[in-house]
């Protein structure tokens, strides 16, 4: 157990609509990054929340975007899902600064399913 | 050229041997590099990182790294079945990103 914690586990939702998952970082961490991970790959960095604000992305679309709250939490909203999307989401929470073994503690992920 | 490459397996080996896993990637200035363990279903967890050049061990687990070559691997001495899962190698970007190969699959036999 990392203390990092998704919600929801999975979700299902059809083509179009809009899903919002959430995140609760570990104690002590105010960093967190949101990973997409389709089935047989491995995890791709989508994008980073610093103190609220984002602090770098990967390449994904506009369509995915964050928030990240006083209390370090944080949400990935995905607008009109494609069956792409279909894949686990996972947070991962860190400690701030430039330490080389900086360490990542990944949630337990969401499933998501878009038909 | 993906920045991280790893042999996608299944990796097959029985109980007791020693499992090799490499992975290579293409920026020469990457520092750190990160192995996880990743159960089917379930997230992964960090088993090793290492950023200078060499061996690091842990327990069964050795990490090596040759930066010259471009090379990170993963020994498991004594492999047991619970070994079995899907072992990516993780290279740091900017922003602290983790950037991942897609991951060897290893299978332990009794």
């Amino acid at each position: 157990e990392t203390g990092v914690t998704q919600s929801p586990t999975h979700l299902i939702k059809t083509r179009g609509q809009q899903v919002t998952l959430r995140c609760s970082s570990q104690s002590g961490h105010n960093t967190v990054s949101w990973y997409q991970q389709a089935l047989g790959q491995g995890p791709q960095f989508i994008f980073q929340y610093y103190r609220e604000e984002e602090n770098g992305r990967g390449n994904f679309p506009p369509r995915f975007s964050g928030l990240q709250f006083p209390n370090y939490s944080s949400e990935l909203n995905v607008n009109a899902l494609e069956l792409d999307d279909s894949a686990l989401y996972l947070c991962a929470s860190s400690s701030p600064g430039t330490s080389i073994s900086n360490e990542q503690f990944f949630g337990p992920g969401t499933r998501l399913t878009v038909l | 050229q993906k920045e991280v490459e790893q042999n996608s397996g299944p990796l097959s080996v029985p109980e007791g041997a020693i499992a090799s896993l490499n992975c290579t990637y293409s920026d020469r200035g990457s520092q750190s590099f990160f192995w996880y363990r990743q159960y089917s279903g379930k997230s992964p967890e960090l088993i090793m990182f290492i950023y200078s050049n060499g061996d690091k061990e842990d327990g069964r687990f050795t990490a090596q790294l040759n930066k010259a070559s471009q090379y990170v691997s993963l020994l498991i001495r004594d492999s047991q079945p619970s070994d079995s899962a899907t072992y990516l190698c993780a290279v740091r970007g900017g922003y602290n990103k983790l950037i991942f190969g897609a991951g060897t699959r290893l299978a332990v036999h009794p």
